[in-house]
C-alpha cells in the first residue's frame, strides 16, 4: 500500500519561515494537498494541486512539489498557525491516502 | 452557505452496527462525489471510503472493506456509513467531506468541505 511520511513535529519562531515535508514513492508523478488541523476542530485545506490556495487561505502559505517529497512552507509564520498539518494524495490502489501528521509549534 | 452536518454518532458494543448520515446543503450534492474519513483519539486522518456522485462507484480502505458500506440518498441530499461488526479500533470521530472539485479529476484537487465530526466509540 502506498504512504506518505511527515515528520512528528516541526517548530518555528513568528515571524520565521516554517517548512514541512512529505515524502512518498513517485510523489512526484502525483498531486498532493495539504490540510491544517487545530486542536477540537476540523480540517482545513491549505493547498491543492501541489501549489493552489483555496480563497480564504492566506498568501504566507504555499507549497511545492520536487521528486520524491512535497513541502508546505509557511512564510512569516504567525502564533495562529500553531496546528497539526497534514499532507494527502491519491493513488491508483490505496486511493487516498494521508500522511501521518506534523505538529507545527510556533515558539 | 456550503455545510455538511454529520450525526448517528454514538458508544456501541463490539460487533454490534451503527450508521452515520451527513446532511448536505449549499450546493449541488448530485454533482459530488464524497468521502468519508475518521480519526482515531489523539491520531490522524485516515481515509474510509468514498462514493461516486451517481453511487455508482463505491471505494473503501482495506481495513473497513467488507465491514462498512457507503451510500447516498439524492432525494434527502444525505450521505450514510453503515458500519458493522465494529471493532474497538473503530474508534473515532468520522467526518464527512466534499472534494474540491466535481468532475473526473477531483482526486487532485483535495477535500475543501469538512462536516463537524461525529464520535464513535466501541467500548464493551
Amino acid at each position: 500500500s502506498y504512504e506518505l511520511t511527515q515528520p512528528p513535529s516541526v517548530a518555528v519562531s513568528p515571524g520565521q519561515t516554517a517548512s514541512i515535508t512529505c515524502s512518498g514513492d513517485k510523489l512526484g508523478d502525483k498531486y498532493a494537498c495539504w490540510y491544517q488541523q487545530k486542536p477540537g476542530q476540523s480540517p482545513v485545506l491549505v493547498i491543492y494541486r501541489d501549489s493552489r490556495r483555496p480563497s480564504g487561505i492566506p498568501e504566507r502559505f504555499s507549497g511545492s512539489n520536487s521528486g520524491t517529497t512535497v513541502t508546505l512552507t509557511i512564510s512569516g509564520t504567525q502564533v495562529m498557525d500553531e496546528a497539526d498539518y497534514y499532507c494527502q494524495a491519491w493513488d491508483s490502489s490505496t486511493y487516498v491516502v494521508f500522511g501521518g501528521g506534523t505538529k507545527l509549534t510556533v515558539l | 452557505q456550503v455545510q455538511l452536518v454529520e450525526s448517528g454518532g454514538g458508544v456501541v458494543q463490539p460487533g454490534r452496527s451503527l450508521r452515520l448520515s451527513c446532511a448536505a446543503s449549499g450546493f449541488p450534492f448530485i454533482t459530488y462525489a464524497m468521502h468519508w474519513v475518521r480519526q482515531a483519539p489523539g491520531k490522524g486522518l485516515e481515509w474510509v471510503a468514498t462514493i461516486s456522485f451517481d453511487g455508482s462507484k463505491n471505494l473503501y480502505a482495506d481495513s473497513v472493506k467488507g465491514r462498512f458500506s457507503i451510500s447516498r440518498d439524492i432525494s434527502k441530499n444525505t450521505l450514510y456509513l453503515q458500519m458493522n461488526s465494529l471493532r474497538n479500533g473503530d474508534t473515532a470521530v468520522y467526518y464527512c467531506a466534499r472534494p474540491k472539485n466535481s468532475g473526473s479529476d477531483m482526486w487532485n484537487y483535495g477535500m475543501d468541505v469538512w462536516g463537524q465530526g461525529t464520535t464513535v466509540t466501541v467500548s464493551s
